[in-house]
Parts: C-alpha cells; structure tokens; sequence
C-alpha cells in the first residue's frame, strides 16, 4: 500500500525566499508524480507532472525532482511570493492495475509574509 | 477550452439520506476518478470509471456508488449518509492513455448534520 509523506507540515518564510518541498513514498514502482496546490476550500490545480522516466520538470519558478529508486521527489520554489501561499501536495501515481489512481499525504501548509 | 466542472458547489443534508454528485470532465477526456477528502487531510481514492465500467475501487463501502455516461460526464452516489461523510468531494480526469495527468475539479462540499 502506497503511504506519502510530506515534510514540512507547515512552513511560513518571508517573502523573496527559495523553497524546498519534501516529499517521500514507500512503493517505487509508480507510474508518475504530480504536485499540485491546493488553496483553502478548493480544488486541486496541477502544478508539475513527472513521468516515472524523467528525473526531473520545471515551470517558471517550480522545479520539481524525482528520484524514483529512493522514493523521493521534491518541489523547489524560487522567489516566493505572498500568492505562493497554499497547501502544497504531492501525488505519486499508481501503474499496472491502479493506473491512473493518485496517492495523496496531507501536503505542505506554506506561508509568505510580505 | 472548459475544464472539470462539478456540481452542486455546497449540499447540505441529514443522516440516513442519499446525495448525488455530479461531474464533467475536461474536454477531451474518458476518465473519471472521484477524491474524498476530510477536513486537514489528503484526498482518498474512491473510484475510477473508465468506458462506463469501474475498472478500480478505493477502501470504502457499498454505501459509495457511481455511474459513467456516454458523454464520459460521472455521478457519485452515496446512501444512508454518516456524519463522518461530511467532507469535500473532488473529481479528477484523464485521457486513458499516456500521460494519465489529472486534471481536478472544485468540488462539492457535503455537510451532513
């Protein structure tokens, strides 16, 4: 059973920083990894995808990494920002007979402070 | 280009009774996935519906049902509701093929009193 933890629980930084995002699963053989932000209340919009191949997917100030082998990925964010202010989760995809289904742990509550 | 909707935005209902949810995915897209996630935490796999068929089921009961139409747009049914099904209800969709990259909708939020 796929279990995802993500650390830090919460994080609050001043404005203008550069962020890492940790993120660690226990099954290896997925099929892809999204990170995706959640805003209170709300939908989740996708932020990155990462195909289980590719080490790692940049998008103007996201990077994120993967090392599949070792169960990790993680999301920088460059020059953060006070609208970066979300719940940041991570999502390693099933294969085989879960194709397509997502594993989520209970994300990352990120704070900027102008 | 409309991405996934879903329908209502709130519902509020009591114990014992039954819901629907209803979800459109994106354009484009065959497949549909339903999220459950409770307050503070992450969302969890219901179901998946793939050509009218569920092709995956998550941890949860019979109370949970859904159906897919011709047009790929999902219902999510659940009887006899709990208190503890009092969370919001996310649908997710894809092509089934390739990338499988999700694409979310707002949710539903269900109170159940």
């Amino acid at each position: 059973k796929q279990e995802v933890t993500q650390i830090p629980a919460a994080l609050s930084v001043p404005e203008g920083e550069n962020l890492v995002l940790n993120c660690s699963f226990t099954d290896s053989a997925i099929y892809n990894l999204q990170w995706f932000r959640q805003d209170p209340g709300k939908g989740l919009t996708s932020l990155l995808l990462i195909q289980s191949s590719q080490r790692e997917q940049t998008s103007g100030r996201l990077n994120a990494s993967l090392d599949k082998s070792s169960g990790r990925s993680t999301l920088y964010i460059a020059a953060s920002q006070p609208g970066d202010s979300a719940t940041y989760l991570c999502a390693p995809g099933g294969r085989g007979s879960t194709l397509g289904r997502l594993y989520f742990g209970r994300g990352t509550q990120l704070t900027v402070w102008p | 280009d409309a991405g996934v909707t879903q329908s209502p935005t709130h519902l509020i209902k009591t114990r014992g009774q039954q819901v629907t949810l209803r979800c459109s995915p994106k354009s484009g897209h065959d497949t549909v996935s339903w999220y459950q996630q409770a307050l503070g935490q992450g969302p969890q796999f219901i179901f998946q519906y793939y050509e009218e068929e569920e092709r995956q089921r998550g941890n949860f009961p019979d109370r949970f049902s859904g159906h897919q139409f011709p047009n790929y747009s999902s219902e999510l049914n659940v009887n006899a509701l709990l208190l503890g099904d009092s969370a919001l209800y996310l649908c997710a969709s894809s092509e089934g093929w390739g990338t499988y990259e999700q694409y979310f909708g707002p949710g539903t939020r269900l109170t159940v009193t």
